[in-house]
């Protein structure tokens, strides 16, 4: 069964510096998403992708913050300088362009020291 | 503006016994309604969704949900549970007009005691 990748699985970062988390999502979807959940907390909306630009980011999405395809099959996330309560557990989800449901990836937990 | 409340983070229940999870949402739109499972260090894994269609969906794992309209409500339950079942479980609204952006609940995480 198709299922989305998420790499690397953990990341640990200094503060400042910049990171990117990826993701392949399922092969014929075309919404992509990312979602974080820092330790404790609910899971947050970040961003929604289709059709190669953003369709809705949250305001957490800030000017740090970037997503990219950059070939058909990965979709990125860049955090540009790294803060510590970047800290979470960050996860990609897609979506075909006929369904309602998100798929998730495993995650990637990402510490900022 | 869509939002999701899970009563209760934490809820421990005996082997054999019965599983309610209840979740309480707000959209001001016909919602489409999910409850994720989450094992430790893994990610989520869909129990199950509503999205219009019967109001009483079964999912994996033997849980189901009733959509109550009139209640806003969706809770999860399963008849009998296992050890297996010990996780964190999530219900989460999301709706056409909301771009299909998912709003998590707190989560429940279930305690399964032998």
């Amino acid at each position: 069964e198709p299922e989305v990748t998420q790499t690397p699985s953990h990341q640990v970062t200094q503060m400042g510096q910049e990171v990117i988390l990826r993701c392949v999502p399922i092969s014929n979807h075309l919404y992509f998403y990312w979602y974080r959940q820092i330790l404790g907390q609910k899971v947050e909306f970040l961003v929604s992708f289709y059709n190669n630009e953003i369709s809705e980011k949250s305001e957490i999405f800030d000017d740090q913050f970037s997503v990219e395809r950059p070939d058909g099959s990965n979709f990125t996330l860049k955090i540009r300088s790294t803060k510590l309560e970047d800290s979470a557990m960050y996860f990609c989800a897609s979506r075909s362009g006929r369904g309602d449901t998100q798929y998730f990836g495993p995650g990637t937990r990402l510490t900022v020291l | 503006a869509q939002s999701v409340t899970q009563l209760g983070s934490h809820v421990s229940v005996s082997e054999g016994a019965l599983v309610l999870l209840r979740c309480n949402y707000s959209s001001s739109v016909p919602p489409y309604l999910f409850w994720y499972v989450q094992y430790p260090n893994q990610g989520l894994q869909l129990l199950l969704k509503y999205t219009s269609a019967a109001t009483l969906v079964k999912g994996i794992n033997g849980f189901e949900a009733e959509f109550k309209k009139s209640e806003t409500s969706f809770h999860l339950t399963k008849p009998s549970a296992h050890m297996s079942d010990a996780a964190e479980y999530f219900c989460a609204v999301s709706s056409k007009a909301a771009g299909n952006k998912l709003t998590f609940g707190g989560g429940t995480r279930v305690l399964v005691k032998p």
